[in-house]
């Protein structure tokens, strides 16, 4: 049953642009959402994080959306560059499931130079 | 942020050997650890949580006797894989949570991974 979902595996940028990585989630429990950056044989990477009490959190070029009545959210990255190239999770987690960590499939991004 | 160091980043071994898989926390005290395993384009997968001087909880469908957990310290945990085959042949990786647990103070910090090839 996956409650974490990252529809688009795969997804092309030219440098410069905006990257927009979507997410989806079943459970309207989850209250904290999570994104993570892999690069190949690696450990995932944090990046950013957002709690269910705001809808908008910004670091630097990343910033995530949440929009919580359609259980989506989304990372911008802005402008993209080649070392942005990576596989990207989003996360969820939910205090009355003890706060333990879905994660979606995943969308390989590929900044083109 | 935090650093979490797991060891060994490669292994290959025979079928039927045991493989043990070292996760550190070097400037924290992490007092639960999670266990993932990862597939080729697929999702992390939660095996285990780790919690420091108690037995491990499972996941359903990973077997207990097969990955062992055993987190002894405050900074370590370690997963063993008994009697490996083929199909073991992933790619492993620990995390540990830092934060109270309360909204947005909580992050998973994780280590290299470990990609297990048997053969």
């Amino acid at each position: 049953d996956q409650q974490v979902k990252q529809n688009s595996p795969s997804l092309s940028v030219q440098e410069g642009r905006i990257s927009i990585l979507n997410c989806d989630y079943t459970n309207s429990m989850f209250d904290y959402f999570l994104w993570y950056k892999k690069y190949p044989a690696e450990g995932p990477t944090f990046l950013i994080s957002i709690s269910s009490i705001k809808d908008k959190n910004e670091d630097g070029r990343f910033t995530v959306f949440l929009n919580k009545s359609a259980k989506h959210l989304s990372l911008h990255i802005v402008p993209s560059q080649p070392g942005d190239s990576a596989v990207y999770f989003c996360a969820a987690s939910a205090r009355n499931t003890g706060n333990q960590f879905y994660f979606g499939t995943g969308t390989s991004l590929t900044v083109i130079p | 942020g935090a650093v979490v160091s797991q060891h060994p980043s490669w292994v290959i071994c025979k079928s039927g050997t045991s493989v043990k898989i070292e996760c550190r926390s070097l400037d924290f005290q992490a007092t639960t650890m999670f266990w993932y395993r990862q597939f080729p384009k697929q999702s992390l997968m939660l095996m285990a949580t780790s919690n420091e001087g108690s037995k491990a909880t499972y996941e359903q469908g990973v077997e207990k006797d097969k990955f062992l957990i055993n987190h002894a310290s405050l900074t370590l945990s370690t997963l063993t894989v008994t009697s490996a085959h083929p199909e073991d042949s992933s790619f492993y990786i620990c995390s540990a949570r830092v934060g109270t647990g309360g909204l947005g103070n909580e992050k998973l910090f994780f280590g290299s991974g470990t990609q297990l090839s048997v053969l």
